[in-house]
């Protein structure tokens, strides 16, 4: 199975900060990779696929990179409704496997 | 507007069995192919089962041959067959559906149903 390993897990930041989550595969995916965001009680939303495809009505402030075992996720300019725990997920083979999450908290 | 509706969760003792339902709208299941994704409270997610348009399926090792996926394309219904329930077993399962060519990336996902196994 292919692991993937987010950091940080934790990180707090403000509103208007630049922030990037990392997510490494323990063997290379190519590009098949997604980010995913959740709030609490809520569903996870798709944000990008194929690594750095943004999902139709995804602002663009979210920007995704990396091929192969290592991918980040940055959000340019943190917003309020920013603030929540998000995901990688590989789609290169099965089982589909997720990251452990990052959690995006209020400084 | 693409909607799933997952149904069936509750409370249900070990070793029993659970029917999970996730029926769609706005859009028809045919075609695509279908995920169970489940969460533990308070845990991260897990991918637990796939199904194509064709039938074909597959399962996380810690549900195969417990767990059975299947759909009724006439009713716009995907289901989650769930046999000897364990305590970790314990999650909000979210169906979804897959999109991309490998239907390997969840584009839309129902609200959640939890399963809660306990004596």
């Amino acid at each position: 199975d292919i692991q993937l390993t987010q950091s940080p897990s934790f990180l707090s930041a403000s509103v208007g900060d630049r922030v990037t989550i990392t997510c490494r595969a323990s063997q290379g995916v190519s590009s098949y990779l997604a980010w995913y965001q959740q709030k609490p009680g809520k569903a996870p939303k798709l944000l990008i696929f194929a690594a750095s495809t943004l999902q139709s009505g995804v602002p663009s402030r979210f920007s995704g990179s990396g091929s192969g075992t290592e991918f980040t996720l940055t959000i340019s300019s943190l917003q309020p409704e920013d603030f929540a725990t998000y995901y990688c997920q590989q789609l290169n083979s099965y089982p589909l496997t997720f990251g452990g999450g990052t959690k995006v908290e209020i400084k | 507007q693409v909607q799933l509706v997952e149904s069936g969760g509750g409370v249900v003792q070990p070793g029993r069995s659970l029917r999970l339902s996730c029926t769609a709208s706005g859009f028809t299941l045919s075609p695509y192919g279908m995920h169970w994704v489940r969460q533990a409270p308070g845990k991260g997610l897990e991918w637990v089962t796939f199904i194509w348009y064709n039938g074909t399926n597959k399962y996380a090792d810690s549900v195969k041959g417990r767990f059975t996926i299947s759909r009724d394309n006439s009713k716009n219904t995907l289901y989650l067959q769930m046999n000897s329930l364990r305590a970790e077993d314990t999650a909000i399962y979210y169906c979804a559906r897959g999109a991309g060519s490998s239907a390997a990336v969840f584009d839309f996902w129902g609200q959640g149903t939890l399963v809660t196994v306990s004596s």
